[in-house]
């Protein structure tokens, strides 16, 4: 089955600098890539995909890349806010298949610092 | 987006009973799952809840200890039985038409 690493396990930047968060896939038939974002106490928020047939894709302050070949995917996010410190997780997914099970990676704790 | 509620959103119960947490979506969905998250951890999940068919179990998960049903494209349940304290922890579910998946606000479950 798919298998889904996420680095750094934990992140501290300044209020206005970027962070970087990458996550590796195992299963190369693996065509869906969301980010979730969870805040202490809440549910996953679901704040930006990509799928295998672009290579990245940006919203605001954040942008996702994705190189199939290397089977890796990042999650960018530029000029960071104290309201962006949450957790955050990667996962793959198969689209079209027999479901669309989500494999997360294991989170990244991103702390912004004013 | 789907908008997803849960009951309870939490609950103490004792070992040895079960617990049934609810899912319902405010909309029409095709695909509807349940994870596991323990404290400070990733998401697990637990099975496919499939509409009109028995769910599909991911690996070390069987339907005696979760049982699911999906009777419409708009509501399942997740009975956690036989309650023992390792199975304290927050449990979500999550919907979609197709592969965007939308959360619950979970269920925090703690078992003494």
């Amino acid at each position: 089955g798919e298998n889904v690493e996420q680095h750094p396990s934990t992140l501290s930047v300044q209020e206005g600098d970027s962070a970087v968060i990458k996550c590796t896939y195992s299963d190369s038939a693996s065509n869906y890539f969301p980010w979730y974002k969870q805040e202490l106490g809440k549910r996953p928020q679901l704040i930006i995909d990509i799928r295998s047939n672009v290579g990245e894709k940006k919203d605001q302050r954040i942008a996702v890349t994705l190189n199939k070949t290397a089977k890796h995917f990042s999650l960018h996010i530029t000029e960071t806010q104290p309201e962006d410190s949450a957790v955050y997780f990667c996962a793959a997914s198969l689209e079209g298949g027999s479901n669309y099970k989500l494999t997360f990676g294991k989170g990244t704790l991103l702390t912004v610092n004013p | 987006s789907a908008v997803i509620s849960q009951k309870p959103s939490r609950d103490i119960c004792q070992r040895g009973t079960s617990l049934t947490i609810q899912c319902q979506v405010d909309s029409q969905v095709t695909m509807m799952f349940w994870y596991r998250q323990q404290p400070g951890q990733s998401l697990t999940l637990i099975a496919t809840a499939n509409q009109g068919s028995e769910a599909t179990y991911e690996s070390g998960f069987v339907i005696d200890k979760f049982p699911i049903s999906r009777p419409n494209l708009t509501f399942s349940t997740l009975t956690v039985s036989n309650m023992s304290p390792e199975d304290s922890s927050i449990y979500l579910c999550s919907a979609g038409q197709t592969y965007e998946q939308y959360f619950g606000p979970g269920t925090r479950l703690t078992v003494t």
